[in-house]
């Protein structure tokens, strides 16, 4: 079975701070995605990263950068300098080539306090 | 290209009505997705069509809901008779090939209560 999970439920920080967005997952296949969306206050979902199973190298982008570890199954998520903007809920995905579909996880609801 | 298109963005019924969610995917994507999403449940997949065709719909709730894609540009999504506990946000979704290596595209999502 697949599973995804994100334990932080609600995260506050103050502006500028880093913070780090945690993503488990569960999986018996080899070749899969991992995937990150942010939904803003306004209810769309916009992707953000997809890496695959064998590419374990950290991305960075702006101030967005992606730690994968396979030895312990995570993708976790840092924003660096936050901004009031980065107040989204952020959710962390997982699709194989056995489960086309994305799973996602329960995701975690970012606040940046100005 | 305008993205994936739902309408209604909100409906408001009463508990017994038919509510018919629609989906209009990115030109040329051969994949559409349902989602529900609500706060108890997170996001959840209901169905996923592959060239119109129903694929997997294994999170349909129940014999109330229902999805059809009668072209590559269209599908609906269902409810009959609707049902309080059925107040979610619906997201369709649409990805040229498999999720695995091809971004998925959402909908602005439809909000629906139903009282």
């Amino acid at each position: 079975a697949q599973k995804v999970t994100q334990a932080q439920t609600e995260i506050s920080v103050v502006e500028k701070e880093d913070v780090t967005l945690d993503c488990v997952y569960e999986t018996r296949d080899t070749t899969y995605y991992l995937f990150w969306y942010k939904q803003p206050p306004s209810g769309e979902l916009v992707f953000l990263i997809r890496r695959n199973s064998f590419d374990e190298q950290n991305e960075i982008s702006g101030r967005y950068s992606w730690n994968f570890q396979k030895s312990t199954s995570s993708f976790n998520f840092t924003i660096t300098a936050s901004q009031v903007v980065d107040s989204a809920v952020y959710f962390c995905a997982l699709s194989s080539f056995r489960n086309t579909p994305l799973v996602f996880g329960k995701g975690t609801r970012l606040s940046v306090i100005a | 290209d305008a993205g994936v298109i739902q309408s209604p963005r909100h409906e408001v019924t009463e508990m017994g009505q038919e509510v018919t969610l629609r989906c209009k995917p990115i030109s040329g994507h051969d994949y559409l997705f349902w989602y529900r999403q609500t706060m108890m449940r997170g996001l959840e997949l209901l169905i996923y069509f592959n060239n119109n065709v129903p694929i997997d719909d294994s999170g349909m709730p129940e014999d109330r809901f229902s999805a059809k894609m009668p072209n590559a540009s269209f599908s609906t999504l269902k409810i009959q008779p609707s049902e309080p506990r059925d107040s979610a946000v619906y997201f369709c979704a649409s990805s040229l090939g498999l999720v695995i290596i091809s971004e998925q595209f959402f909908g602005p999502g439809t909000r629906l209560t139903v009282l």
